[in-house]
């Protein structure tokens, strides 16, 4: 079993909508969680994170956490042209973050 | 606040030789993660650095080492290149120890022909 999964997509949504990105894990003891964007060409970007059961909100992104069932969730609201990327979760129990290896959003202007 | 970086940003070497990858970590920072990312294998760890010394290493052959100086500054060096060792390189620097946030320089683009 891979230690953290994504739907690798792509998931297409229209401009404005929300996109739901999903990730779950397999190592119950796990302490932290992590969203990173990477576009095309670049470095992963820290864009969420959190810590605790339930949701966590920033601006147009909302992370949610879910221990009992494993797994952590991103959604984007109000999804632009700009958010097409590649989201990419990662979880740590100690160190190292273990990645998924990313799930791919195009928001379809 | 300055970011993490790394250079050089592009590299092309030939088979059998070796290569040192330099990062500097955000201020302040003190942690160092060296990670390879390819298309299959997404992003892989190969080692964390703290205080000079090494406290985690991946899965990968004694052909990749690296090192932290006092000023938290690291290079990871591979010997003897292969052709699998092509990917992009990326360093990621945090506060401390621990399961904190990561935040990652623009890496290094290996090619190795």
């Amino acid at each position: 079993q891979k230690e953290v999964e994504q739907n690798s997509g792509p998931l297409s949504v229209p401009e404005g909508a929300i996109a739901s990105l999903n990730c779950t894990y397999s190592d119950r003891g796990s302490q932290s969680f992590f969203w990173y964007r990477q576009y095309s060409g670049k470095s992963p970007e820290l864009i969420m994170f959190i810590y605790s059961n339930g949701d966590k909100e920033d601006g147009r992104f909302t992370a949610q956490l879910n221990k009992a069932s494993q797994y952590v969730s991103l959604l984007i609201r109000d999804s632009q042209p700009s958010d097409s990327a590649t989201y990419l979760c990662a979880v740590n129990k100690n160190t190292p973050l273990v990645f998924g290896k990313g799930t791919r959003l195009s928001v379809i202007a | 606040k300055a970011g993490v970086t790394q250079t050089p940003r592009y590299l092309i070497k030939t088979r059998g030789q070796q290569v040192t990858l330099s990062c500097s970590p955000i201020s302040g920072h003190r942690s160092v993660s060296w990670y390879q990312q390819t298309p299959g294998q997404g992003l892989q760890f190969l080692f964390e650095y703290f205080s000079e010394t090494q406290r985690n290493k991946g899965n990968f052959p004694g052909r990749f080492s690296g090192r932290q100086f006092s000023n938290s500054r690291s290079e990871m060096n591979v010997s003897t290149l292969e052709l699998g060792d092509s990917a992009l390189y990326l360093c990621a620097s945090s506060l401390v120890r621990g399961p904190y946030e990561q935040y990652f320089g623009p890496g290094t683009r290996l090619t190795v022909t």
